[in-house]
């Protein structure tokens, strides 16, 4: 069974904190997605990461980064958080070298990220 | 811009019923598109798939149905059951990339 991991379910920062979400997969997968989950918005891509030290921007990426110095790892930072960035963060993961009909996205359970 | 779109943010069913939820999507180049079902306090995770070259495909109670010239595809559940109640997202990709647009969600309650 594939399993995604996030290191908190919920989390409190201040404006203007630096914030680490972190995100670790046990089944040996290339591939490595950071979205947000928000009302009427459904999941939005953040960065995704192909590969260690890989990383390629998403549809939303202002006000973040990423880190992927392992492969079961993918950081995602708020350099300095702000009210907007206030969500519901999924990490998400799935083979390499296979188009996406035969292997979907397995996703971790999510951090509830509120800045106050 | 969206290009996936649920325009239903809920929908309410009888048990037993029959559940419909429906996408529609603008990008013509999409040509995989998959529905994922989310419980609260969870992950989602994937439901059922299909390729553009097909317009049905059908697992169990579950049956995706595919109308390309209405870029339009829909979900149908038969019967619903109380455990079906969830948040489902549609999505889509193509050329085989592994970027995937997901649409903004349908809460789906199945009343008993």
């Amino acid at each position: 069974d594939v399993k995604v991991t996030q290191s908190s379910r919920y989390l409190v920062k201040r404006t203007g904190e630096k914030v680490f979400l972190e995100c670790v997969q046990d089944m040996d997968h290339e591939n490595m997605f950071w979205y947000r989950q928000d009302p009427g918005l459904g999941l939005r891509l953040i960065y995704f990461s192909y590969d260690v030290k890989m990383k390629e921007k998403g549809d939303i990426p202002e006000g973040y980064s990423v880190s992927r110095e392992k492969k079961e790892r993918f950081s995602l930072i708020l350099e300095s958080a702000s009210t907007n960035q206030t969500s519901m963060y999924l990490c998400a993961s799935n083979r390499a070298g296979t188009i996406l009909r035969e292997d979907t996205q397995y996703f971790g359970p999510g951090t509830r990220l509120t800045v106050l | 811009d969206q290009q996936v779109k649920q325009n239903s943010p809920s929908l309410s069913v009888q048990e037993g019923r029959i559940s419909i939820l429906n996408c529609d999507y603008t990008n013509s180049m999409f040509d995989y598109f998959l529905w994922y079902k989310k419980y609260p306090a969870e992950g989602p995770t994937f439901l059922i798939s299909i390729s553009s070259i097909k317009d049905k495909n059908e697992d169990g109670r579950f049956t995706v149905f595919l109308n390309k010239s209405a870029k339009h595809l829909s979900l149908h559940i038969v019967p619903s059951q109380p455990g079906d109640s969830a948040v489902y997202f549609c999505a889509a990709n193509s050329g085989g990339y592994q970027k995937v647009t997901f649409g903004t969600g349908t809460k789906l309650q199945v009343i008993p």
